[in-house]
């Protein structure tokens, strides 16, 4: 089945630690984004990557980094520089925006906490 | 700046009691408004796009209405199943368009047996 995969479910992180959360696609997009959901917020964006080799900062990427030097993979890591990364992490992806406007497709999200 | 509000934050329906959920947005020029479905402790789940005002998309007992303003998400004879928070995005033309979708905070629907 065709899909996105994320990857811990659950992690914690110690003060001063980086932690680095796991995103793979199977779909052949293009194009993949890291959103934050905290609780009665909508959803914002961290970093997006529209092609290998590419990426931008979103709306709120302090503390945050990406790499995408593969099409189907786009990690994410929180550094030490994240004071509040308490949070549900969101994958998605979608086709190439030159395209269409198509929908953008979610992974199931790692919740992470600090310890 | 694109903005989004959905209201009410939480609804409670008895099951077959028909509502809607409300999606106001303000974008300076709207690409798309996008609604997702989201179980507890899941990731969104796609259900509709709406490109112009007037266009209206239809899925089981969901059915997606747009204006220049407003998208409705109307749920006709709600069973438990359909209980799950409803989220709605806009995406914008802009000088990038990356395809940066800006999200409302959701309504939480909660439906009784």
């Amino acid at each position: 089945d065709g899909g996105i995969t994320q990857s811990p479910k659950y992690l914690f992180r110690k003060e001063g630690q980086n932690v680095t959360l796991s995103c793979e696609q199977n779909l052949n997009h293009d194009a993949m984004y890291w959103y934050r959901q905290d609780p009665g917020q909508g959803l914002r964006l961290i970093y997006y990557s529209q092609i290998v080799n590419d990426f931008q900062k979103g709306d709120i990427a302090e503390g945050y980094s990406v790499s995408r030097e593969k099409k189907e993979s786009f990690p994410l890591t929180v550094t030490s520089a994240q004071k509040n990364p308490t949070a549900f992490y969101l994958c998605a992806s979608s086709m190439d925006r030159r395209v269409s406007n198509q929908p953008q497709h979610f992974g199931d999200g790692t919740r992470l906490s600090i310890l | 700046e694109d903005q989004v509000t959905q209201s009410p934050e939480a609804l409670r329906l008895q099951e077959g009691e028909s509502s809607s959920l409300n999606c106001s947005y303000t974008v300076s020029g709207l690409r798309g408004l996008f609604w997702y479905r989201q179980d507890p402790g899941k990731g969104p789940e796609f259900l509709f796009t709406l490109y112009s005002a007037g266009e209206e998309k239809e899925k089981e007992r969901l059915k997606a209405t747009l204006t220049k303003k407003e998208s409705f998400l109307h749920i006709t004879a709600p069973k438990p199943e359909d209980s799950a928070t409803y989220l709605c995005a806009v995406q914008a033309y802009g000088g990038t368009s990356y395809g940066k979708l800006t999200f409302g905070q959701g309504t939480i629907l909660t439906v009784h047996p």
